[in-house]
C-alpha cells in the first residue's frame, strides 16, 4: 500500500493565529512531498515541492514567510499558515513519491481550513 | 499556460455504458503520465498510469490510451458504475518522482443508474 494521512482534517481558527497542518506517508518513506491547495470546482494548485532534510521549493506567487514548510523526517512534512486570513481559507492537500523510486504521488485525504 | 488539458469539465454516461475522458498536452517532454480520480473533500486517488513508450495500459474496467503524436491521452472506464461518479484529474510528469505532477483542470464524470 500506499497510505499518506494529514491531520487536522478540518480546523477553524480566527484570523490572525497560525495553523499546523501534518502530512504523513504510514507505510513508506518519502524523500519529497509536495503541497497543493484547491479551490471550489478548481484544480489542484501545487504550492511547494518539499524535500527531507533541505528547504522547500515554492512555487512563483505562493508566499514562503506566510506558508511555511517543514520535512523533517522521511515520514513527516508540516505546512504551517501563519497570521492566517480568510482569504487563506481552502482546502490543502499533500502528496508523496515514495523515496524507492515511481512516477506515482499518492495523496493524503487533504485539510480544510477556515479563517473566521 | 495550461500545459495539460481537460477541455470537458464534465461528462455523464449511463450505468453499463462506456465512459471517455480525454486529456491533451502541450510540453513534449511529459514522458509519464497518470489519471486520479476524486471525490469532494478528499485527496485524489492514483487510478492507473502510463509511460510514454507504451501507446496502452490496462486494469480491470480502466483503460489509458496514449498517442504522443496528438499529445492526447484518455481514460476509458468499462462498464461505467455510478460509483465512478467523481472528478477524474489527468496529471502528467516530465521527471521522476521528485519532480511535481503538471495537473489538468479535471472533469467531472457522473454515472447515471
Amino acid at each position: 500500500g500506499a497510505v499518506v494521512s494529514q491531520h487536522p482534517s478540518w480546523v477553524i481558527c480566527k484570523s490572525g493565529t497560525s495553523v499546523k497542518i501534518e502530512c504523513r506517508s504510514l507505510d513508506f518513506q518519502a524523500t519529497t512531498m509536495f503541497w497543493y491547495r484547491q479551490f471550489p470546482k478548481q484544480s489542484l494548485m501545487l504550492m511547494a515541492t518539499s524535500n527531507e532534510g533541505s528547504k522547500a521549493t515554492y512555487e512563483q506567487g505562493v508566499e514562503k514567510d506566510k506558508f511555511l514548510i517543514n520535512h523533517a523526517s522521511l515520514t513527516l512534512s508540516t505546512l504551517t499558515v501563519t497570521s492566517a486570513h480568510p482569504e487563506d481559507s481552502s482546502f490543502y492537500i499533500c502528496s508523496a513519491s515514495k523515496s524507492t523510486g515511481g512516477y506515482e504521488q499518492y495523496f493524503g485525504p487533504g485539510t480544510r481550513l477556515t479563517v473566521t | 499556460d495550461q500545459q495539460v488539458k481537460q477541455n470537458s469539465p464534465s461528462l455523464s454516461v449511463q450505468e453499463g455504458r462506456i465512459s471517455i475522458l480525454n486529456c491533451d498536452y502541450t510540453n513534449s517532454m511529459f514522458d509519464y503520465f497518470l489519471w486520479y480520480k476524486k471525490y469532494p473533500a478528499e485527496g485524489p486517488t492514483f487510478l492507473i498510469s502510463i509511460s510514454s513508450i507504451k501507446d496502452k495500459n490496462e486494469d480491470g474496467r480502466f483503460t489509458v490510451f496514449l498517442n504522443k503524436s496528438a499529445k492526447h491521452l484518455s481514460l476509458h472506464i468499462v462498464p461505467s458504475q455510478p460509483g465512478d461518479s467523481a472528478v477524474y484529474f489527468c496529471a502528467a510528469s516530465a521527471g521522476s518522482g521528485n519532480t511535481p505532477l503538471v495537473f489538468g483542470k479535471g472533469t467531472r464524470l457522473s454515472v447515471i443508474a
